[in-house]
């Protein structure tokens, strides 16, 4: 019984295409994230959401697109992918805090 | 600017030694620190995890050391094991900001037989 599980767990596309990746959370956690880690496995957040609000937006290029259709539920889409989106894209989420967070599987994206 | 500093980049430890890793920080607003254990192929998961009003934190074969004056911390891996072959991240939050956890780079360990 998974606790934050995303899909797909592999993805591969062309430049330009429009994909997303989905993340379920069963923790009745209130707060979820999007972690980008790159090919050096540097892990940087991208969005966070708080019981469906938006709460943290870094620098990210507006392409990249989070919804939060309920708390349990945290989506990314991206729009007219780049090779340089290639990476593992980490869904986590945590009930508030100073709390760890429980992370995903992670999305391996692949830009060809 | 990288706010969390984390060091070395890769580590090979002989079985039953002990593990160091390091991390520095700048954002005296910090105020947990946790030490997070990623396998390959899956995310990362929380080890254990410090605040500043104490010095130190045992779990098992692992202990975190923490500085507040030199805003330094370190993992300690006792009894290393080949199963503790990981990528180790130190993080850091402060309060508000919704929990955000800033990473180190990260930490290759190898423990060999």
């Amino acid at each position: 019984d998974t606790a934050v599980s995303q899909t797909p767990k592999y993805l591969v596309t062309q430049m330009g295409n429009d994909k997303s990746i989905k993340c379920e959370q069963n923790l009745g956690h209130d707060t979820m994230y999007w972690y980008k880690q790159d090919s050096k496995k540097f892990l940087k957040i991208m969005f966070s959401y708080n019981n469906k609000e938006l709460i943290i937006n870094e620098t990210v290029p507006n392409r990249f697109s989070p919804k939060s259709p309920d708390k349990a539920h945290l989506n990314l889409h991206i729009n007219s992918l780049e090779l340089g989106d290639s990476a593992v894209y980490f869904c986590a989420s945590s009930p508030g805090g100073h709390v760890g967070y429980t992370f995903g599987s992670g999305t391996r994206l692949t830009v060809v | 600017q990288q706010q969390v500093k984390q060091s070395p980049q890769s580590l090979i430890v002989q079985k039953g030694g002990i593990s160091i890793i390091n991390c520095a920080y700048e954002n005296t607003a910090f105020d947990y620190f946790p030490w997070y254990q990623q396998f390959p192929g899956k995310g990362p998961a929380l080890l254990i995890a410090i605040r500043p009003d104490v010095s130190e934190k045992k779990e098992g074969r692992f202990t975190i050391s923490f500085n507040k004056s030199a805003k330094q911390f370190s993992l300690h891996i006792m009894d290393s094991q080949p199963g503790d072959s990981a990528t180790y991240f130190c993080a850091a939050s402060k309060p508000g900001g919704g929990n955000k956890l800033t990473f180190g780079t990260g930490t290759q360990l190898k423990v060999e037989l």
